[in-house]
């Protein structure tokens, strides 16, 4: 059974940083690229950052390009998001969702999500 | 303000078919696959439909999707009330090099 688990969510003053973690399970993480999304209080859903089975490939939505770096630990089944700079908009549940390609260019299948992890920043 | 537009809600009495769209532009649903994901209240999201209109294991056949030009629907026929949740459609983005998701349709079973 697929099992992504996110941790590392916080309550942060603006301009601070954080790192959220996702622990992958039951699947051949090396094998598939990886996202995250996120989802403001009430609102919808908004495409962070997506990286390639090898970490060769990446992307990142435009509010986010130069403060957050997605990478990934394959021998550990591990996605990473370094968030720095961090702005009171940023506050979201971020979800871990594996894709069910390789590659995140052309469509990304997202086919299993974890439950989620809490980023409030906020003087 | 969102690349991928949906209405905002959408409602039936539990047997009627609803029908959600999704418009886009040739950057996303005109040169890329739609996908769409159903979100229960409270829970995480879930891949409904993948492809414009392929389904999931598991996901009961009264889901369709379908998707012509820069538009794709998903069509929920003998709604049921388990069927209250929000649903998104999302599709790369070429322009954008990214994924993006409409803003989401609320549907309720009346």
């Amino acid at each position: 059974e697929v099992q992504l688990v996110e941790s590392g969510g916080n309550l942060v003053q603006p301009g601070r940083s954080l790192r959220l973690s996702c622990a992958a399970s039951g699947f051949t993480f090396g094998d598939y690229a990886m996202h995250w999304v996120r989802q403001a209080p009430g609102k919808g859903l908004e495409w962070v950052s997506g990286i390639n089975l090898n970490g060769g490939g990446i992307g990142y939505v435009d509010s986010v390009k130069g403060r957050f770096t997605i990478s990934r630990d394959n021998a550990r089944n591990s996605l990473y998001l370094r968030m720095n700079s961090l702005k009171e908009e940023d506050t979201a549940l971020y979800y871990c969702a594996k894709d069910s390609g390789d590659i995140i260019v052309g469509g990304s299948i997202l086919d299993h999500w974890g439950q989620g992890t809490l980023v409030t920043v906020t003087s | 303000q969102f690349v991928l537009t949906q209405p905002p809600s959408a409602s039936g009495t539990p047997g009627q078919k609803v029908t959600i769209s999704c418009s886009g532009r040739r950057s996303n649903i005109g040169l890329n696959p739609v996908n769409w994901y159903q979100q229960l209240p409270g829970t995480a999201p879930k891949l409904l439909i993948y492809s414009n209109n392929q389904r999931p294991s598991g996901v009961p056949d009264r889901f369709s999707g379908s998707k012509s030009g820069t538009s794709a629907s998903l069509a929920i026929s003998g709604l049921q009330s388990e069927d209250e949740a929000d649903y998104y459609c999302a599709a790369w983005d070429d322009s954008l090099n990214g994924d993006v998701f409409g803003p989401g349709t609320r549907v309720s079973v009346l």
